[in-house]
């Protein structure tokens, strides 16, 4: 069975752009939550995301949007890009609505490089 | 505010030692508390969750909770070369999202 596939692995943007990651939960999974990882820091929660509706929101600014689709993939969008968003994107799949750390399963990630 | 602190290290051990990692947590309440492991480059990886009082034992892996002082340890025995990573810890509060620490970079050498 396929993990949590995100998508780009890698990419490169200039400030002030837009940029959209992409994520495929664990097949049957209906939650899927993401999380900001700058380099020398843990994870920060920044959305979730249960049978397509925002169940919780960390604390970034209004830059940072994400959307859950019918098939339960689901977008993080980032606009306006600062230099401070280059990081690790981290996706995160879960049966149910259930977000501890033993029923979330993370994706390989997607690093975010701004310059 | 909910907080998790970690000793950012780098922590070095020789091959074989036991290596004691440390994490304390702000806010009591009803929480659950996990180590990951996370190779550079890597996504974090579960290697244990304790919700009680006490010690819980995996492997060469031991999650120690002392809920009254408010930290939780992870001790690894037996260090291997293959351990060098940075360990996070992370806890839920209720049903609320992980908070994670910033994380203790581990160096076993060989």
């Amino acid at each position: 069975d396929a993990g949590v596939t995100q998508s780009p692995t890698h990419l490169i943007k200039t400030r002030g752009q837009q940029v959209t990651l992409r994520c495929s939960p664990i097949s049957g999974h209906k939650s899927v939550s993401w999380y900001q990882q700058v380099l020398g820091q843990g994870p920060q929660f920044i959305f979730q995301y249960y049978e397509k509706e925002e169940r919780g929101r960390g604390n970034f600014p209004d830059r940072f949007s994400a959307r859950q689709f019918p098939n339960y993939s689901s977008e993080l969008n980032v606009n306006a890009l600062l230099l401070g968003d280059s990081a690790l994107y981290l996706c995160a799949s879960s049966l149910g609505s259930q977000v501890s750390g033993n029923t979330i399963y993370f994706g390989e990630g997607s690093w975010l490089t701004v310059v | 505010q909910k907080e998790v602190e970690q000793n950012s290290g780098p922590l070095s051990v020789p091959e074989g030692a036991i290596a004691s990692l440390n994490c304390t947590y702000s806010d009591r309440g009803s929480q659950s508390f996990f180590w990951y492991r996370q190779y550079s480059g890597k996504s974090p990886e579960l290697i244990m969750f304790i919700y009680s009082n006490g010690d819980k034992e995996d492997g060469r892996f031991t999650a120690q909770l002392n809920k009254a002082s408010q930290y939780v340890s992870l001790l690894i025995r037996d260090s291997q070369p293959s351990d060098s990573a940075t360990y996070l810890c992370a806890v839920n509060w209720g049903n609320t999202p992980l908070v994670f620490g910033k994380g203790t970079r581990l160096s076993v050498i060989a």
